[in-house]
Order: C-alpha cells, then structure tokens, then sequence
C-alpha cells in the first residue's frame, strides 16, 4: 500500500518563483492536511480539505494556496516563493474525526 | 486560537532512565492524539486517547489524559536508544478537523 505519496522530495527555488508540491493518497479518506515544520516550532497546519472540492485554511496559510479536485489529490501551490518558507512540508490524511493522521514522507523546500 | 503546548523541548537521557513528556491546553479537548518523529523521518500515529482520565499502556510508553482534559503525558520507563525521536501531541481544534499540534519534545538517549 502506498499510503499518503508526496513529491518531489527535495526542491530548491529562488525568491519569487512558484511551484506546486504534490500529495496523493490511495485510502480513500475524505480529510486532507498540510503542514510545515520549523526547528522549535511543531507542525503547523497551512491549509486543509474535508472533502473533494471543501478546503479552508489552518494557522500559517498564507503564501500559499490549494484546492481538492478528486478525493485522492491535495496539491499545495506556492505562487511567489520566499525564504521564509524555506521548511519541511507534510502532508497527512485522515478518514473522520478521531481516526489517526497518516503523513506523507515530506518535501524539504529550501528558498534562497 | 487553540494552542498546545508541550514541555519540555529537549530531554536527553541515559539508557534505562524514564522519561516523560507532557501536553497542555487552554481549552478542553475532545480527543489528544501522539505521534513519534524518527530523525529525518514523518510522524507515526502512536494512540489517541478520547475518556477523562484515560490511561493506555504500550509495552513500556504509558499515556495518561487528565480528569479536565485539558492535559496529557507520555512516559517512557527504562528508555532504550530505539526510542530517540521528536514526540508530539495533536488535538482536534474544537468543533473542526483541523488538528493542531504541540511543539514536540526531541528524546535523545545516550547509550
């Protein structure tokens, strides 16, 4: 099973430019989330979907956006890319309100 | 906004020392969730816990949440270098999906 599937693995991108990462799940679960990890700071929630076509935003959302077409993808675009969102990002999918949270591998973005 | 602190940040250890890691809310909590960080790795779901006072045991990690569930701990007896990683709590904010995670504590064991 390939569970919760995110690329690219590692990105470099210079301030200014944009480029989306990919998060794919083969569960079938209705809820989608992104985060960003930070030394020191946790997982903060960006943005997140409770369903194809239902996103809303989290704590740290912006600089970024999303949308959930289908239920299996819940891309994460970053339109004009700054250092501060040089970070750690993970995706995590969850099948209702107390089920667990299944994450992706992550995609470590630098910006320089 | 709903906040979860988890204290402390960094907890080294020797090898067979216990070690507990302790979540906080401001707010009740309908259900607190744990997860374990490897280094360079993705957090892995570790066990919820939804009653007031609920205590879980897995092999040697006790999870424990409060009678106001409002807090939460994690203790670990006879630690052992298998258990290095960042440890971190998560709950629901309330009346949402959206889970919100503590700040983590990061376990070194040293052999």
């Amino acid at each position: 099973n390939a569970g919760v599937t995110q690329t690219p693995k590692f990105q470099v991108l210079k301030t200014g430019q944009s480029m989306t990462l990919q998060c794919a799940q083969d569960m079938n679960h209705e809820y989608m989330s992104w985060y960003r990890q930070d030394p020191g700071m946790g997982l903060r929630l960006i943005h997140y979907s409770v369903g194809a076509g239902i996103t809303d935003q989290g704590e740290v959302p912006n600089g970024y956006n999303v949308s959930r077409s289908t239920t299996e993808d819940f891309p994460l675009r970053l339109l004009s890319a700054a250092p501060s969102q040089t970070s750690v990002y993970f995706c995590a999918s969850f099948t209702s309100y107390n089920s667990p949270l299944h994450f992706g591998n992550g995609t470590r973005l630098t910006v320089t | 906004g709903q906040q979860v602190m988890q204290i402390p940040q960094y907890q080294h250890v020797q090898e067979g020392e216990d070690f507990t890691t302790y979540c906080n809310s401001s707010t009740t909590l309908s259900n607190i969730q744990w997860y374990k960080q490897r280094p360079g790795g993705h957090p892995v779901f570790l066990i919820q816990l939804v009653k007031s006072g609920e205590v879980k045991k897995q092999k040697r990690l006790t999870f424990q949440f409060g009678e106001a569930k409002k807090n939460s701990s994690l203790h670990i007896t006879a630690t052992q270098t298998t258990d290095v990683g960042t440890y971190f709590c998560a709950a629901p904010t309330s009346g949402t999906y959206k889970y919100i995670f503590g700040t983590g504590t990061r376990l070194k064991v040293l052999a």
